[in-house]
């Protein structure tokens, strides 16, 4: 079973601090990608990765950015989190290598408050 | 730019009522179509990947038809029960880098 798991289900965080959300996935993807998701605007793509140390934006990178040193984890880090930064985070992976071709799948969540 | 409109954007059934959602997504450049499930507080997870038009896939009661000369999808669920609950999304692949753009979602709602 693919895993991919997301370091903390809720977090609580203040304003200005440094946030860091980890995702880390078991199936040699090479695709990873950090959405946030809002109530009433779906799911927005923050950034994704194709490879190791590659990165894009998304629809919505300001106020993040991301790491990826090795194939298997994808960071997300708020580098001065506010308020408005308080969402669910939810990481995935994906492999053009699949059967079923770009198929996404999901780590748990995070849900982050900003206080 | 790429948008992909799902409606309704939520609907309340009886449990037993049978149901459908539309997805439109544009039909150039096409590469596949998905169709997720997001039950609350769980992880949104595939239903099915559609690649081809006239595709229809099945799982169980729910099912999915694509056309994708006129760019969209339809989502069946016959004799809806209670556990099917959640919201829908459909996604489009935006090119051959496996960045999808999902719509809005459909949020279902089953009365026992």
């Amino acid at each position: 079973d693919v895993k991919v798991t997301q370091s903390s289900r809720y977090l609580v965080k203040r304003t200005g601090e440094k946030v860091f959300l980890e995702c880390v996935q078991d199936m040699d993807h090479e695709n990873m990608f950090w959405y946030r998701q809002d109530p009433g605007l779906g799911l927005r793509l923050i950034y994704f990765s194709y490879d190791v140390k590659m990165k894009e934006k998304g629809d919505i990178p300001e106020g993040y950015s991301v790491s990826r040193e090795k194939k298997e984890r994808f960071s997300l880090i708020l580098e001065s989190a506010s308020t408005n930064q308080t969402s669910m985070y939810l990481c995935a992976s994906s492999s053009p290598a699949q059967v079923r071709r770009y198929e996404q799948y999901f780590g748990p969540g995070t849900r982050l408050t900003v206080t | 730019i790429l948008n992909v409109e799902q409606s309704p954007q939520s609907l309340h059934v009886q449990e037993g009522d049978s149901t459908n959602f539309t997805c439109s997504f544009p039909s150039s450049n096409f590469y596949a179509l998905h169709w997720y499930r997001w039950e609350t507080a769980k992880s949104p997870e595939a239903l099915f990947v559609m690649t081809l038009n006239g595709d229809e896939k099945k799982k169980g009661r729910i099912s999915a038809t694509l056309n994708t000369k006129e760019g969209y999808s339809y989502l069946y669920i016959k004799g809806s029960q209670p556990e099917d609950s959640a919201t829908y999304l459909c996604a489009f692949p935006s090119s051959n880098t496996g960045k999808l753009i999902f719509g809005q979602g459909t949020t279902l709602q089953v009365k026992p």
